[in-house]
């Protein structure tokens, strides 16, 4: 089975810098996809970020990147020039081919 | 507008009852997918289908019961056999089902279910 781990419960950060939200997850497949996930307090969950595993270039979306180290089962999320809109439940998720399965989650707290 | 509905947003129900989840997408998506998120945590998968009139369970599927006549709609059934039923219920829908390629699922807005 597989398991995703986010290890920081929560984070803050002032806006405008940078935050980096850390997930690991542990699989024996060599295929597979990984997402982020932004949950804002409206609770609708809504796409940021995704990585095909067979792809070494990481991916970006305009403020957002990751960091993928396959090797290490690593998959980070930096947020550049955070914004107020940033806050909110940031979940990783891993797709293996039959469901995804999601991590704990990080609270981002982004101070004006 | 294209997108995945739930109703209601609020709902309570009293404890032996059972209680249906609306969940319709107008995204032509095949697969369909529930999820119940709890406080604090992430989202654990209770049922998905990837086609009409075929469904499989997930990691938490006591409980629950789910159809797929059409498509477009994917209602979720909590039975009185569920014991701990509050909780937050997130459908999900994709164009196809996981294992195809890189398949992106969306989500609708949720609903909240509390046990009286």
């Amino acid at each position: 089975a597989q398991t995703v781990t986010q290890s920081q419960p929560e984070m803050s950060v002032q806006e405008a810098e940078t935050v980096t939200l850390s997930c690991t997850y542990d699989t024996s497949e060599n295929n597979y996809y990984l997402f982020w996930y932004k949950q804002p307090p409206s609770r609708q969950m809504i796409l940021v970020i995704r990585q095909e595993a067979y792809k070494q270039q990481n991916a970006t979306e305009n403020r957002f990147s990751v960091n993928f180290q396959k090797a290490a089962k690593s998959f980070s999320l930096k947020i550049s020039d955070s914004q107020l809109g940033d806050t909110a439940m940031y979940f990783c998720a891993f797709d293996a081919g039959n469901m995804l399965t999601f991590g704990g989650g990080t609270r981002l707290m982004v101070k004006p | 507008d294209g997108g995945i509905t739930q109703s209601p947003k609020y709902l309570f129900r009293k404890e032996g009852q059972n209680v249906t989840l609306s969940c319709e997408q107008n995204l032509n998506h095949d697969a369909m997918y529930w999820y119940r998120q709890d406080p604090g945590q992430g989202l654990r998968l209770i049922y998905y289908s990837q086609i009409v009139n075929d469904f499989q369970k997930g990691d938490i599927a006591e409980g629950y019961s789910v159809s797929r006549e059409k498509k477009e709609s994917f209602p979720l059934t909590v039975t009185s056999a569920q014991k701990n039923p509050t909780a937050f219920y997130l459908c999900a829908s994709s164009i196809a089902p996981s294992g195809t390629g890189l398949v992106t699922q969306y989500f609708g807005p949720g609903t909240r279910l509390t046990v009286l």
